[in-house]
């Protein structure tokens, strides 16, 4: 079955405690993307990779990193969480670049919680 | 910087009844713009994506459509059922690959 996967779906953490989730797709998708999703803000684009060893940021990066080694994954890395990091983040991931007119499939989510 | 809206936040409407929501957005250089669906608890699944040049597209019971020129898009649902109950968001990309959503309208069908 094709499909994104997230790891952990939910995660209670504190302030400061390095943290990993990851993401994978079964699909041989190039394009890969990392949205955090929070109420009254919708949803929006923190990093974005083209294929491996290529990534971009998006609209709110700070915070964050990530990697792309391998073509079905693409891990999002919070070296120092804060609070303000708490939301529900989702993968995506596409067969080409999404102006290409290339339909993106999401991941189920991971809800964070920063303390 | 580029915005996407979305009104109303949130409808609820009977079963069986047609319905439309409705985007607007700032970008006069949009690229595409998609409809999505989303679930409670779930990730986003996508419905319908309209490129510029195009003016509709349909699929089943709905139907998008684009105005560039006035910055909006709706998404029309014929004949709504309770399984449509379900939080729709459209997002607007720009040449550049960046894609902008809005917050979604978070649509309730009444059986």
């Amino acid at each position: 079955e094709a499909q994104v996967t997230q790891n952990p779906r939910y995660l209670i953490t504190v302030t400061g405690k390095k943290l990993t989730v990851t993401c994978s797709q079964n699909m041989n998708h190039e394009y890969m993307s990392w949205y955090r999703q929070d109420p009254g803000l919708g949803l929006r684009q923190i990093y974005y990779s083209m294929n491996v060893e290529v990534t971009d940021k998006g609209d709110v990066p700070e915070g964050y990193k990530v990697s792309r080694k391998e073509k079905r994954n693409f891990p999002l890395i919070l070296e120092s969480p804060s609070p303000n990091q708490t939301s529900l983040y989702f993968c995506a991931s596409s067969s080409g670049r999404l102006a290409g007119d290339n339909e993106q499939f999401f991941g189920p989510g991971t809800r964070l919680t920063v303390l | 910087k580029q915005e996407v809206t979305q009104i109303p936040a949130a409808l609820s409407v009977p079963e069986g009844e047609n319905l439309v929501l409705n985007c607007s957005f700032t970008d006069s250089a949009i690229y595409n713009l998609q409809w999505f669906r989303q679930d409670p608890g779930k990730g986003l699944t996508s419905l319908l994506l309209i490129q510029s040049s195009q003016r509709e597209q349909t699929s089943g019971r709905l139907n998008a459509s684009l105005d560039k020129s006035s910055g909006r898009s709706t998404l029309y649902i014929a004949a709504s059922q309770p399984g449509d109950s379900a939080t729709y968001l459209c997002a607007e990309l720009d040449r550049d690959d960046k894609i902008i959503f809005g917050k979604g309208t978070r649509l309730h069908i009444l059986p």
